[in-house]
C-alpha cells in the first residue's frame, strides 16, 4: 500500500520569505504522480503543483516549485516570496500511474505566512 | 461554467436518517471521487467511479452507498448516520490521467 507522510504539521513565515513544506511517500512503483494542493479557509481544495515521477525536472510554477528526490521518496514544496494568500493547509498526495486514478493523501501541514 | 458543485454545502442531521450528498461536474470527465476529511487524517477515499455504472470502494466505505447513473452526478448517501460520519465530504472529477479537481465540500454533522 501507497503512504504519504508529511512530518510538521505546521510551519509559520514571514511575508516575502521562503518557506520549504516536507514530503516522503512509500511505494513500489515506478510509474506514479505526485501532487500539492493547498486548502486555504475557504476549504476549497487547489492544486498547486503536479510532478510526473519519469521526469526527471522538478515543476514549476510561478513562486512554488519542487524538490522531487526519486531515490529518496521525497517531494518537498518550496514557496518563494510567500504571500499572506499563501496562509493555507498544504496536503501532499500520490497517485499510481497506469489507470488507477485513486490520490492518496498525506495528513496535511498548516501554513501561517505573517505580515 | 460551473465546474464541479455539491450540494447542500452544510447538513445537520440525526443519528439513523439517511443523507443524500449530490456531486454535479460539467466537464464530462469520466472519474469521480468521494472523499472525507476528517482532523489528523487528511482526506480519505470513500468510493470512486471510472464511468456511468462503474463504481468501486476506496479506503473507508462501511456506510455508504454510491450510485452513477448518469456520468455528471455522483450521488453518495449514507444509509444510516452515525456519529463518525461528522466530516466534510469532498467530491472530485477528472479525467482519465490527469488532475482531479475538487468541489467545494459538504460540511456534515451527525447528531
Amino acid at each position: 500500500a501507497q503512504t504519504v507522510t508529511q512530518s510538521q504539521p505546521e510551519m509559520s513565515v514571514q511575508e516575502a520569505e521562503t518557506v520549504t513544506l516536507s514530503c516522503t511517500y512509500d511505494t513500489s512503483e515506478n510509474n506514479y504522480y505526485l501532487f500539492w494542493y493547498k486548502q486555504p479557509p475557504s476549504r476549497q481544495m487547489i492544486l498547486v503543483i503536479r510532478q510526473e515521477a519519469y521526469k526527471q525536472q522538478n515543476a514549476t510554477e510561478n513562486r512554488f516549485s519542487v524538490n522531487f528526490q526519486k531515490a529518496a521518496k521525497s517531494f518537498s514544496l518550496k514557496i518563494s516570496d510567500s504571500q499572506l494568500g499563501d496562509t493555507a493547509m498544504y496536503f501532499c498526495a500520490f497517485r499510481i500511474g497506469g489507470g488507477s486514478e485513486k490520490l492518496v493523501f498525506g495528513k496535511g501541514m498548516k501554513l501561517t505566512v505573517n505580515p | 461554467d460551473a465546474g464541479i458543485t455539491q450540494s447542500p454545502r452544510y447538513k445537520i442531521t440525526e443519528t439513523g436518517r439517511q443523507v443524500t450528498l449530490m456531486c454535479h461536474q460539467t466537464w464530462s470527465h469520466s472519474y469521480m471521487f468521494w472523499y472525507r476529511q476528517d482532523l489528523g487524517h487528511g482526506l480519505r477515499l470513500i468510493y470512486y467511479s471510472a464511468a456511468a455504472d462503474i463504481t468501486d470502494k476506496g479506503e473507508v466505505p462501511d456506510g455508504y452507498v454510491v450510485s452513477r447513473s448518469k456520468t455528471e452526478n455522483f450521488p453518495l448517501t449514507l444509509e444510516s448516520a452515525t456519529r463518525s460520519q461528522t466530516s466534510v465530504y469532498f467530491c472530485a472529477s477528472s479525467r482519465l490521467a490527469e488532475t482531479q479537481y475538487f468541489g467545494p465540500g459538504t460540511r456534515l454533522l451527525v447528531l
